[in-house]
């Protein structure tokens, strides 16, 4: 496609529930990033992956969030055990050598 | 660990006349610096970036940033700001990840 693609658009989960959030990065590109943004906030970093290889996982809050991306292209982020904190939305990004990050537009995860 | 500041939450600014939202930065070796803003329920779309070179960047919409190392500033202008700036926007610095700022709030009034 065109541009980066996240599914679901908006999400509402019971709590305790679990979710999975999808990312379909710009073909060909190479790395791949989960961001998540609380209202009024800027992006948090959560994870990064260079093609299938997670090289960074160090913004992950908790050991509920996982995320993987098992042949180098789309990835999903997992959520167990939703908690209300989790309430955010969480976008994903991709890019190429140059490092300009193209993203998607996002999914409002809602724990109620 | 490398950090961005946005010192302001918002910047308001008549239209026509020029802007300024800052950013300063913290990061080891050379920084690679960005630009990002984001319109209500959209994603973020990327304005300009200094790798390397001249220290004035030129980028989408008429933006321009200036990068400063003994500063370690970043801040974005423009000439003549238009309503449809208003929005949010983000500086960003790589250094092992992109790293954001927490945003200013841009309003521009008629």
């Amino acid at each position: 496609g065109a541009g980066v693609s996240q599914s679901p658009r908006y999400k509402v989960a019971k709590r305790g529930q679990d979710v999975a959030l999808r990312c379909d990065p710009i073909s060909g590109h190479v790395s791949l990033f989960w961001y998540q943004q609380a209202l009024g906030q800027g992006p948090e970093f959560l994870t990064y992956f260079q093609n299938e290889a997670q090289l960074d996982k160090s913004g992950l809050p908790s050991d509920r969030f996982f995320a993987e991306r098992p042949e180098g292209s789309v990835s999903t982020l997992k959520i167990q055990r939703t908690q209300q904190e989790d309430s955010a939305v969480y976008l994903c990004a991709s890019s190429l050598e140059d490092r300009r990050a193209f993203f998607g537009q996002g999914t409002r995860l809602t724990v109620v | 660990a490398q950090s961005v500041a946005q010192p302001e939450d918002q910047v308001n600014v008549a239209e026509g006349n020029p802007l300024t939202v800052k950013c300063t930065y913290s990061v080891s070796g050379n920084p690679y610096l960005f630009w990002y803003v984001q319109y209500p329920n959209r994603g973020l779309q990327f304005l300009l970036k200094y790798i390397t070179g001249d220290n004035l960047v030129k980028g989408s919409y008429g933006f321009e940033a200036e990068f400063n190392k003994s500063q370690t500033s970043f801040h974005l202008k423009k000439p003549s700001a238009l309503v449809s700036d208003s929005a949010l926007y983000f500086c960003a610095v790589i250094g092992r990840t992109l790293t954001f700022g927490k945003g200013t709030m841009l309003l521009v009034s008629p």
